[in-house]
């Protein structure tokens, strides 16, 4: 099973919106509805952002937001805040009760 | 408050073996699945694999990288999942998160604990 193929760095200036792509195959991610999204802060542990491609668990900021089109899923963060440095990964159901992480994406604020 | 706390990591010799622990509180350990997720020094996450409750069998799952070679089991009288890793190669060199599984079925990973550091060298 490949990694989803992730962006390897994405940046904006503090209030604007960026997205991050996460694309698959329609054995992952075209073929369910079971992206999630993590942040991870250099040295820490990743944190959940996104799941079932655009919920946002309890706490989570709603400047955060998922989609998915076809074999890709977006992460979009609106209003870019210092905060928001970091790497992100998606992940996907791949079939067979098995999972994929994506290469990752850092975010850049300018 | 959920917390995972991870142990057992260290440095191991290729071809050995090294048992990882994962101590759960603040939740019901055992109504939720347990993944495993692992990081080598500077690349991305890598999916190992998860059990599932004992609801749903208490069944385990995993990557192709470790089948065969990694198991996962649990102590529900302890909160306690662990992760057995026998013929351990250099490329198993990675952070080793625990992390529960969110409860809805689309296995995404709801919290993780920090992380315990497996080194594997001559």
């Amino acid at each position: 099973q490949s990694a989803l193929t992730q962006p390897a760095s994405v940046s904006g200036s503090p209030g604007q919106s960026i997205t991050i792509s996460c694309t698959g195959t329609s054995s992952d991610v075209g073929g369910y509805n079971y992206v999630s999204w993590y942040q991870q802060h250099p040295g820490k542990a990743p944190k959940l952002m996104i799941y079932d491609v655009s919920k946002r668990p309890s706490g989570v900021s709603n400047r955060f937001s998922g989609s998915k089109s076809g074999n890709t899923a977006s992460l979009t963060i609106s209003g870019l805040q210092a905060e928001d440095e970091a790497d992100y990964y998606c992940c996907s159901y791949a079939g067979s009760s098995t999972y994929v992480f994506g290469t990752g994406t850092k975010v850049t604020v300018l | 408050e959920v917390q995972l706390v991870e142990s057992g990591g260290g440095l191991v010799q290729p071809g050995r073996s090294l048992r990882l622990s994962c101590t759960a509180s603040g939740f019901t350990f055992g109504d939720y699945a347990m993944s495993w997720v692992r990081q080598a020094p500077g690349k991305g996450l890598e999916w190992v694999g998860f059990i599932r409750s004992k609801a749903y069998g208490g069944t385990t799952e995993y990557a192709a990288s470790v089948k065969g070679r990694f198991t996962i089991s649990r102590d529900d009288s302890k909160s306690i999942a662990y992760l057995q890793m026998n013929s351990l190669k250099t490329e198993d060199t990675a952070v080793y998160y625990c992390t529960r599984v969110l409860g809805n079925g689309s296995g995404s990973l709801d919290y993780w604990g920090q992380g315990t550091l497996v080194t594997v060298s001559s």
